[in-house]
């Protein structure tokens, strides 16, 4: 799997968008971008996936490059609820069977009121 | 909304001790998997589980280790003799694909070894 670079942490004020990057330069062409995320304590969370194109749900949006050497998780309003160590996971796909996740160490976004 | 369950929410077990923590997936789901995360660390895939058998697993996964799916709704992990390095969140998670879409953690199971 390709690895995964992300600052250590950000802040980002309560109510503006909040744009998380992660660089994935060694990415190959079968392997899709997962964010997940962790609030305190709690289980990891998933937001998003995307593969090639830009994708969004009700939670976030995800930007992809052309080249998909790097991606933005996009928040676009921030509350103090999205506090957490957010994940970028790169996976490709193995074919078969159920395919575990390798997380790294993420960053600590803290939203400000 | 449906969510995966885990008890006990905290087991604390002497060293050497057998522990089977438990797990109830989403009922539609069909791969399963088991993490772990020591206090501080990142968490770390263990196993994943899929059509009764395991799909993958971690070096962190030795014969210490072993996963069941005894009843068609539950899904266990077994400690056989727990060490101290054993501490940790477990947290138990369902998917639908096949794709490393974990997409439903469950609370966790913080397992204390003394």
């Amino acid at each position: 799997d390709a690895k995964t670079t992300q600052p250590t942490s950000m802040d980002c004020a309560e109510g503006r968008a909040a744009n998380l990057p992660c660089n994935h330069s060694t990415i190959s062409g079968n392997e899709y971008v997962y964010w997940y995320r962790q609030i305190h304590s709690q289980g990891p969370q998933y937001i998003i996936h995307g593969l090639k194109n830009n994708e969004t749900n009700e939670m976030a949006s995800l930007i992809i490059t052309e080249d998909r050497k790097s991606s933005t998780l996009i928040l676009p309003h921030a509350t103090l609820r999205d506090t957490a160590v957010y994940y970028c996971i790169v996976r490709g796909y193995s074919g078969g069977g159920a395919d575990g996740l390798t997380f790294g160490k993420g960053t600590h976004l803290i939203i400000q009121p | 909304e449906p969510e995966v369950t885990q008890t006990p929410s905290h087991q604390v077990t002497q060293m050497g001790q057998e522990v089977i923590l438990h797990c109830v997936p989403i009922s539609n789901h069909l791969y399963f998997y088991w993490y772990r995360q020591i206090l501080g660390q990142k968490v770390e895939f263990l196993v994943s589980f899929y059509n009764n058998e395991i799909s993958e697993k971690s070096e962190i996964f030795d014969d210490q280790f072993s996963v069941e799916r005894p009843d068609g709704s539950n899904f266990t992990l077994k400690i056989r003799s727990t060490k101290l390095e054993d501490s940790a969140m477990y947290f138990c998670a369902s998917s639908t694909t096949s794709r490393g879409l974990a997409g439903f953690f469950g609370p966790g199971t913080r397992l204390t070894v003394l």
